[in-house]
C-alpha cells in the first residue's frame, strides 16, 4: 500500500524559512515523478512543484518561483520542498502527492501545516 | 495558462440523486484532466484521470465524459458517503485546478 507521510511544518515569520519532508513507502520511490500540492484555509487546491523520478526535472507553479525549491533522496524514499523568503499567502496545509503517468496524483499525504504569521 | 472553471460552485442534493458537475478549460487540454473528492479535514482523493478513467477502487457510480474544452463527472445515484468537495485539475499545461463544487444534503 502507498503510504507518504509528510512532516516539517510550523509557525514561521514573514521572510522566513521551512523545510518540508515527506517519506515515501509502499512502492518505487525512484520511478515516479513526485509533487507537492498546497491548500489554503478554506480554499481549493492548487499545486506547488514536481520533481523528475532522477531528480534531474523540476517545475514550480508562478507563485512559488524564486522562493521554492523540491529535492529528492531516492536512497531514502524522502521528497523535499525547501521554502525561503515565506510570505503571509504562503499558509496553507502543504500535500505530497505521487503523479500518475500525465500529471494527474493518485496518491497523497495527510498534509502538514504551514502558517506564516508574526 | 490554461484557466479551469467548474460549475456550479455548489449543489444540494438528496440521496438517490444524479448529480453532473461541469468543468471547462480556456483552451483545449485534450483529455488530460482527473477528478478528486476531498472530505473536510482530509487529503483529496483520485476519482477519474484521462477524463473518463475510474481511478483505483472508485465506485462505478462515478463517470467522467468529454475531452478538449468541457467535461463533466457524474454520480448516477449520490451515496451518503459521496457528499464532499469535488475538484477537477488539467495536466496538459503544466497542472492547474478549478476552484471546486460543494456537494451538500438537500
Amino acid at each position: 500500500e502507498v503510504h507518504l507521510v509528510e512532516s516539517g511544518g510550523g509557525l514561521v515569520q514573514p521572510g522566513g524559512s521551512l523545510r518540508l519532508s515527506c517519506a515515501a513507502s509502499g512502492f518505487t520511490f525512484s520511478s515516479h515523478w513526485m509533487s507537492w500540492v498546497r491548500q489554503a484555509p478554506g480554499k481549493g487546491l492548487e499545486w506547488v512543484a514536481n520533481i523528475k523520478e532522477d531528480g534531474t526535472d523540476k517545475y514550480f507553479a508562478d507563485s512559488v518561483t524564486g522562493r521554492f525549491t523540491i529535492s529528492r533522496d531516492n536512497a531514502k524514499n524522502s521528497l523535499y520542498l525547501q521554502m525561503d523568503n515565506l510570505r503571509a499567502e504562503d499558509t496553507a496545509m502543504y500535500y505530497c502527492a505521487r503523479d500518475c503517468t500525465g500529471g494527474c496524483f493518485d496518491n497523497w499525504g495527510q498534509g502538514t501545516l504551514v502558517t506564516v504569521s508574526s | 495558462d490554461v484557466q479551469m472553471t467548474q460549475s456550479p460552485s455548489a449543489l444540494s442534493a438528496s440521496v438517490g440523486d444524479r448529480v453532473t458537475i461541469t468543468c471547462r478549460a480556456s483552451q483545449s487540454i485534450d483529455s488530460e484532466l482527473a477528478w478528486y473528492q476531498q472530505k473536510p479535514g482530509k487529503a483529496p482523493k483520485l476519482l477519474i484521470y484521462k477524463a473518463s478513467n475510474l481511478g483505483s477502487g472508485v465506485p462505478s457510480r462515478f463517470s467522467g465524459s468529454g475531452s478538449g474544452t468541457e467535461f463533466t463527472l457524474t454520480i448516477s445515484s449520490l451515496q451518503p458517503d459521496d457528499f464532499a468537495t469535488y475538484y477537477c485539475q488539467q495536466y496538459r499545461t503544466y497542472k492547474m485546478f478549478a476552484q471546486g463544487t460543494k456537494v451538500d444534503i438537500k
